[in-house]
């Protein structure tokens, strides 16, 4: 069964500070996801990747994908309060069913 | 495009009632499905649908639990009975088939006393 653990669990830091959450499988990802949850919401996606080395860029968000494709990464740059929320991972396993990480859950103090 | 639509929003029952949860998929999305989200177990995929289709409820909790897509735009979660360890949030999401990531509706929060 594949297992995918996130880290940290939870990270608080002050507006403007960088910072980077992980996420690793037990085995090879197919595809990788990365959805922002906020309080009341479902998760948003926020982006997917595919190829092993692959990185892309959402404003101040950096995504990374390990050449192996069991890991993968998500940088903020000069966070903001708005940045607040529980980001997740996930990977679809087959048929469009996807699993999701526990979520590092992220707090920006203004 | 409204996106997908879940409802109620908030949904408290007595022990042993029956619950059912809604769901209204985006127009042209192909498979749907349902998760339930607790802080001690995160996100479970409960059930998802491809074409109508039941593919997969691996992940329902035991037959209290039923689901039903009997057209393109509409779904339910049914809990018969309900019991107090029931309580989490509910979400339903959809996708087409052309794409990996999945669209979430707001959830139901389901709290069972």
């Amino acid at each position: 069964t594949q297992l995918l653990e996130q880290s940290p669990q939870f990270l608080s830091i002050q507006e403007g500070e960088n910072l980077t959450v992980y996420c690793n499988s037990s085995s090879v990802f197919s595809s990788l996801q990365w959805y922002r949850q906020e309080p009341g919401e479902g998760p948003v996606l926020l982006v997917t990747v595919v190829t092993g080395g692959e990185v892309k860029k959402l404003k101040r968000l950096t995504f990374q994908f390990g050449d192996a494709r069991k890991d993968s990464s998500l940088h903020i740059t000069a966070a903001q309060p708005g940045d607040t929320g529980l980001y997740l991972c996930a990977e679809n396993t087959g048929g469009f069913k996807t699993i999701f990480g526990a979520g590092t859950r992220l707090f920006v103090k203004a | 495009d409204a996106g997908v639509i879940q409802s109620p929003r908030h949904e408290v029952t007595e022990m042993g009632q029956e619950v059912t949860l809604r769901c209204k998929p985006i127009s042209g999305h192909n498979s749907l499905f349902w998760y339930r989200q607790t802080m001690m177990r995160g996100l479970e995929l409960l059930i998802y649908f491809n074409n109508n289709v039941p593919i997969d409820d691996s992940g329902m909790p035991e037959d209290r639990f039923s689901a039903k897509m009997p057209n393109a735009s509409f779904s339910t979660l049914k809990i018969q009975p309900s019991e107090p360890r029931d309580s989490a949030v509910y979400f339903c999401a959809s996708v087409s088939g052309q794409n990996y990531g999945y669209t979430f509706g707001s959830g139901t929060r389901l709290t069972v006393v």
